[in-house]
């Protein structure tokens, strides 16, 4: 079955250090996101991608945050300058079509700022 | 603005009776989509069922039912039969039309089967 993955796992870093978490989406799918889930919370939307550019994005994706889809199959986060409140799991998804379709999540990469 | 309310953080239940998650939620379209999703201490998140406002009929996926009830804006999960597979925290999902496709989470509700 397709699945979404994601690497690493877990990642520590060092503050105001700038880190890439990579996804790759299922082959076929269109509709690229990112979510982050800060430990014991809710799990919370960043980013959307769409052809290529950003479709949406929330107010924690400020200018620290990018997204790129640099060779068509991974799809990656950048952070530039890590924070200590950055540290979060975070969840990439895809899903086939924006609407009436499920997004697939990948295992998450857990993100730890020291 | 989309909102989702789960009021309910733990719940307990003896293995192999029925439990029932509440879900409220607030959103100004007229069409959407509502999902559960799992996420086991592994904290992958894994689909459970998935309701299209849309449609009266209530989702159903194995031991997993949904009651929908979209004039009260409620979206329950009941689950028959609990496994002890089944203890996760689940979150209640929401999702928009075109321009609000994102997905707006509950704080989920922790949900522990006993033996």
């Amino acid at each position: 079955e397709p699945e979404v993955t994601q690497t690493p796992s877990h990642q520590v870093t060092q503050m105001g250090q700038e880190v890439i978490l990579r996804c790759v989406p299922i082959s076929n799918h269109l509709y690229f996101y990112w979510y982050r889930q800060i430990l014991g919370q809710k799990v919370e939307f960043l980013v959307s991608f769409y052809n290529n550019e950003i479709s949406e994005k929330s107010e924690i994706f400020d200018d620290q945050f990018s997204v790129e889809r640099p060779d068509g199959s991974n799809f990656t986060l950048k952070i530039r300058s890590t924070k200590l409140e950055d540290s979060a799991m975070y969840f990439c998804a895809s899903s086939e079509a924006a609407l009436n379709t499920e997004a697939f999540f990948g295992q998450g990469t857990r993100l730890t700022v020291v | 603005a989309q909102t989702v309310t789960q009021s309910q953080p733990e719940m307990s239940v003896q293995e192999a009776e029925t439990v029932t998650l509440s879900c409220t939620y607030d959103t100004s379209e007229n069409n959407y989509y509502l999902f559960w999703y799992k996420q086991p201490p592994s904290r992958q998140m894994i689909l459970v069922i998935r309701q299209e406002a849309y449609k009266q009929q209530n989702a159903t996926e194995n031991r997993f039912s949904v009651n929908f009830q979209k004039a009260a804006k409620s979206f329950s999960l009941k689950i028959s039969d609990s496994q002890l597979g089944d203890t996760a925290m689940y979150f209640c999902a929401l999702r928009g039309n075109f321009g609000n496709e994102k997905l707006t989470f509950g704080t989920g509700t922790r949900l522990t089967i006993i033996p």
